[in-house]
């Protein structure tokens, strides 16, 4: 078990540029969930993926946020034309498929957008 | 809607000593799960304990032990015999049993600093 691996770990990026993330859960974890964390603040839900699948969308995640998990393992989450307010700490975090199943975070990814 | 609410958002305890952290929630579910999660400096939360809302029980995890009050919701988490290794943002978590995606509702935190 080597933990859920998000890379990378910091990004500074300028307005309207285009950032992807990318998150590798612990193997064997069928579910996957993004999470955005701004300072001050709890993790806020973002998305969640039951393998390959994208079976919920929050309403902060706009048009310009993409998340994929193509094969059902690796997840990326890419952010289109940056805005100021995007920074924050991206987490992602991954579960077994039994409902009491603990979610295991990784190190996320702080995103500064300038 | 689900929330959780933490009304303390930093506390100090003296090494050794007991510190009680308060986490209140509101929702019309009668299955859920709660949980406490601990974020070190380093950023990666860790699961500290959890409390299945069918068990009267409270849970208990070598020096931590949590008070839930199902009628009051309310889910308070006591750190015993503290240690400097406590020092972290704790967050109480909220998840519906059964729901479709086991998404997990955070509060805003407590800051918590452990002194020598």
């Amino acid at each position: 078990d080597t933990g859920v691996s998000q890379d990378p770990r910091h990004k500074i990026t300028k307005r309207g540029q285009n950032v992807t993330f990318r998150c590798d859960p612990i193997s064997e974890h069928n579910r996957l969930y993004w999470y955005r964390q701004t300072l001050g603040q709890g993790p806020e839900f973002l998305t969640y993926f039951q393998n390959e699948a994208q079976l919920e969308k929050s309403r902060l995640l706009s048009d310009r946020f993409s998340a994929e998990r193509p094969k059902g393992s690796f997840s990326t989450l890419e952010i289109q034309r940056t805005e100021q307010g995007d920074s924050a700490m991206y987490l992602c975090a991954s579960s077994l498929g039994q409902v009491d199943s603990p979610l295991h975070f990784g190190n996320g990814t702080r995103l500064t957008v300038t | 809607a689900q929330t959780v609410t933490q009304s303390q958002p930093e506390m100090s305890v003296q090494e050794a000593e007991t510190v009680t952290l308060s986490c209140t929630y509101d929702t019309s579910e009668n299955n859920y799960y709660l949980f406490w999660y601990k974020q070190p400096p380093s950023r990666q939360m860790i699961l500290v304990i959890r409390q299945e809302a069918y068990k009267q029980q409270n849970a208990t995890e070598n020096r931590f032990s949590v008070n839930f009050q199902k009628a009051a919701k309310s889910f308070s988490l006591k750190i015993s015999d503290s240690q400097l290794g406590d020092t972290a943002m704790y967050f109480c978590a909220f998840m519906n049993y059964g729901g479709a995606t086991n998404k997990l509702i955070f509060g805003t935190g407590t800051l918590l600093a452990v002194q020598p």
